[in-house]
C-alpha cells in the first residue's frame, strides 16, 4: 500500500531551527510537496522536490532522497508565525497527492 | 501564485437539507479539481477527483449519491451534499491543479466549514 510517514507534532524554540521529517512508500514518484496548514485554513504551497538535493526558499528549505523515500522540511529563524500543522505528500504514478497525516509545529518563546 | 476562491465559507444547516459548494480557479483553468474533507485535528482526506466535461471520479467509501459533483466548465466546480446530517459536518476544501505551473502542484481555495445541526 501507498504510505507517508511524519511526527505527529514537534515543538521548537522561537529563532532556532527544526527539521522535519517525511518518509514514502509510494506507488511511482512524480514529487514530493510540502505545505503548510494553520488551524482553520486551507494549506499553502511551500516547496516541490522532484530531484534528489536540497531547495532553499528564504527560511524554508526542502530536502529529497528518493532512493531512501525520505524528505525534510527545514526551517530556520523561527517565528511565532510558524506555529502550524506542515503537510508532506507526494505525487503517484497517476499524479494523484498522497497526503501524510500533518506534523503540528509548536514554537514557543 | 494561482488563486482558488470557495464559497460560502461558513454554512450552518439544518439536518436533512442540501448545501452547495462552489470552487472556482481565477486565473486559471483547471481541466482537474479536488474536493477534500478534514475532520479536527485529522489529515485532509480526498473525496473526489472532479473532472471538467465528465463524471467525477470517488474515492473508496465516498458515497456519490450523497456528495454530488459537477464540473461544468474549467473554472468551476461544485460540491451539493445532500440530505446532510451531523456527521457530515467537517471543512471542506477544493484544489485546483495549475498544469501551466511550475510544478503542477495543487492550490487549494479557502475551505468551507460546514455545521449541520
Amino acid at each position: 500500500g501507498q504510505n507517508i510517514d511524519q511526527p505527529t507534532e514537534m515543538t521548537a524554540t522561537e529563532g532556532a531551527i527544526v527539521q522535519i521529517n517525511c518518509t514514502y512508500q509510494t506507488s511511482g514518484f512524480n514529487g514530493l510537496f510540502w505545505y503548510q496548514q494553520h488551524a482553520g485554513e486551507a494549506p499553502t504551497f511551500l516547496s516541490y522536490n522532484v530531484l534528489d538535493g536540497l531547495e532553499e526558499k528564504g527560511r524554508f528549505s526542502s530536502f529529497l532522497s528518493r532512493s531512501k523515500g525520505y524528505s525534510y522540511l527545514l526551517l530556520k529563524e523561527l517565528q511565532m508565525k510558524d506555529s502550524a500543522s506542515y503537510l508532506c505528500a507526494v505525487s503517484d504514478s497517476n499524479y494523484q497527492l498522497i497526503w501524510g497525516a500533518g506534523t503540528k509545529l509548536i514554537i514557543k518563546p | 501564485g494561482a488563486v482558488v476562491s470557495q464559497h460560502p465559507s461558513r454554512v450552518i444547516c439544518k439536518s436533512g437539507t442540501s448545501v452547495k459548494i462552489e470552487c472556482r480557479s481565477l486565473d486559471f483553468q483547471a481541466t482537474t479539481m479536488f474536493w477534500y474533507r478534514q475532520f479536527p485535528k485529522q489529515s485532509l482526506m480526498l473525496m473526489a477527483t472532479s473532472n471538467e466535461g465528465s463524471k467525477a471520479t470517488y474515492e473508496q467509501g465516498v458515497e456519490k449519491d450523497k456528495f454530488l459533483i459537477n464540473h461544468a466548465s474549467l473554472t468551476l466546480s461544485t460540491l451539493t451534499v445532500t440530505s446532510a446530517h451531523p456527521e457530515d459536518s467537517s471543512f471542506y476544501i477544493c484544489s485546483a491543479r495549475d498544469l501551466g505551473g511550475d510544478y503542477n502542484e495543487q492550490f487549494f481555495g479557502p475551505g468551507t466549514r460546514l455545521t449541520v445541526l
